[in-house]
């Protein structure tokens, strides 16, 4: 079936550690996504990529879209305790339909 | 510009209950998307509207979920009726249509069946 495998399932870092993680797929995507969700809040999106072997940086967070349009990562530089929250993918088909990762759950330590 | 408002926050029923979810979309919005999103996972598509028109909800479980959006605004979620299994957060998101928009989400409802 149509599904995005996300890795790791849970990160635990220090202060000011780089951070990176990524989504494959056995599908291709139009568009790929990178959301960030807070507890009790909905997702809220991070990086937008369109274009394959796009490379995007928004701050201290950059994302690819891998070349193959199967795959995608995204990079945290310097983290801080606010970043601390669960990272969805997202792949979006030509047709619109949106389907997402299981998350990746983002620890850090002051 | 405000966002996608979605009511109630919180819900909690007894099961065999009805239960109704309410999302305004963003101004301009076309589309429409409802997921649901259970404990630990990712968001999971149930129906996405186009205008008025339901044009993917073939993950909706149609024997105790319904959805509308008649006047291609705000739409409404049902599920009647409500069992044990159907406990998760219930989010809205819209997007301006067309093959790159960008999805935004309201802050979901979270719905607990007793």
């Amino acid at each position: 079936g149509q599904q995005l495998n996300q890795s790791p399932q849970s990160m635990f870092i220090q202060e000011g550690e780089d951070v990176s993680m990524n989504c494959t797929s056995s599908s291709i995507f139009n568009t790929w996504l990178w959301y960030k969700q807070d507890p009790g809040e909905g997702p809220v999106l991070l990086i937008a990529l369109y274009k394959a072997g796009e490379l995007t940086s928004n701050g201290r967070l950059t994302a690819q879209f891998g070349i193959t349009r199967k795959d995608s990562f995204l990079n945290i530089s310097a983290s801080i305790p606010s970043d601390v929250g669960i990272y969805f993918c997202a792949g979006r088909f030509q047709g619109g339909k949106l389907i997402f990762g299981q998350g990746t759950e983002l620890s850090v330590k002051p | 510009e405000a966002g996608v408002v979605q009511s109630p926050r919180y819900k909690i029923i007894e099961k065999k209950q009805p239960v109704a979810f309410w999302c305004n979309p963003i101004s301009g919005h076309n589309t429409l998307y409802w997921y649901r999103q259970n404990l630990g996972q990712g968001p999971e598509l149930l129906i996405r509207y186009e205008n008025e028109e339901a044009v993917d909800d073939s993950q909706l479980p149609k024997d105790r979920f319904s959805a509308e959006r008649l006047k291609g605004v705000d739409s409404t979620l049902k599920i009647q009726p409500a069992e044990l299994g159907d406990s998760a957060v219930y989010l809205c998101a819209s997007t301006r249509g067309g093959l790159t928009g960008e999805l935004f989400f309201g802050e979901g409802s979270r719905l607990t069946v007793l």
